[in-house]
């Protein structure tokens, strides 16, 4: 089956540190990638997204690469600031009759402080 | 847009006790889901419905009930809650355009709790 696995947190940065969240999957097929942010109190939304391999998904200065060969979708921020502090989420949707659902990772709670 | 609206905010219920979690949404989305949020496990797909009239079980349906009469509702049931249970339940939605790819948009969330 389909999993996902995302490095073991909680993770607590100074401010202007560089980030680096570790995500790495098991599919069939070619799945999309996905990072999802919490923060708290709210609901999920969508980070930053990659549909094929060596893809590059993009937003808010946060940044991930589909790779297929090593199966991983690192996120990576080059200056944290004290409102990123939240939980992020991979994931992954699989092709076929699987689509919209959604398979996570256990998320990584990131706490920045000034 | 209201985009995907859930309520209530917060529940506690007794073991045994059923009740109904409210998901709505206004952006005319076919694909409807449930997920529940549990510490160190992310979220876990309970069931989801691909349009009115038809729903489909995920990961963990076992003790859930849905239904999905319109577009815009997909409540969830809790037949006899259990302490198991407790969580915290989202909601999503997003368009189904066939093999596409898809953003799914989050309610803020319902915390339920069972003694």
């Amino acid at each position: 089956g389909n999993s996902v696995t995302q490095m073991e947190g909680p993770v607590t940065l100074s401010e202007e540190a560089f980030l680096t969240i570790n995500c790495t999957y098991t599919a069939t097929g070619y799945p999309s990638l996905f990072w999802y942010v919490q923060y708290p109190g709210e609901g999920l939304q969508l980070l930053l997204k990659a549909t094929k391999a060596d893809d590059k998904g993009s937003n808010k200065g946060f940044e991930a690469t589909y790779r297929k060969e090593t199966t991983s979708f690192h996120l990576e921020k080059g200056s944290v600031q004290v409102s990123d502090s939240a939980v992020y989420f991979c994931a992954l949707l699989a092709g076929g009759t699987s689509y919209g659902k959604l398979t996570f990772g256990q998320g990584t709670i990131l706490t920045v402080h000034p | 847009n209201a985009g995907v609206t859930q309520t209530p905010k917060f529940q506690v219920l007794k073991t045994g006790q059923s009740m109904t979690l409210q998901c709505a949404q206004d952006m005319n989305h076919e694909y409807m889901s449930w997920y529940r949020q549990d510490p160190g496990m992310g979220l876990r797909l309970i069931h989801y419905s691909v349009g009115a009239g038809i729903t489909d079980q995920g990961e963990v349906p076992n003790g859930y009930n849905v239904s999905r009469s319109t577009t815009e509702d997909f409540p969830l049931r809790l037949l006899s809650a259990a302490p198991s249970q407790t969580s915290v339940y989202f909601c999503a939605s997003s368009l189904s355009t066939g093999t596409g790819l898809y953003e799914q948009y989050f309610g803020p969330g319902t915390r339920l709790t069972v003694t």
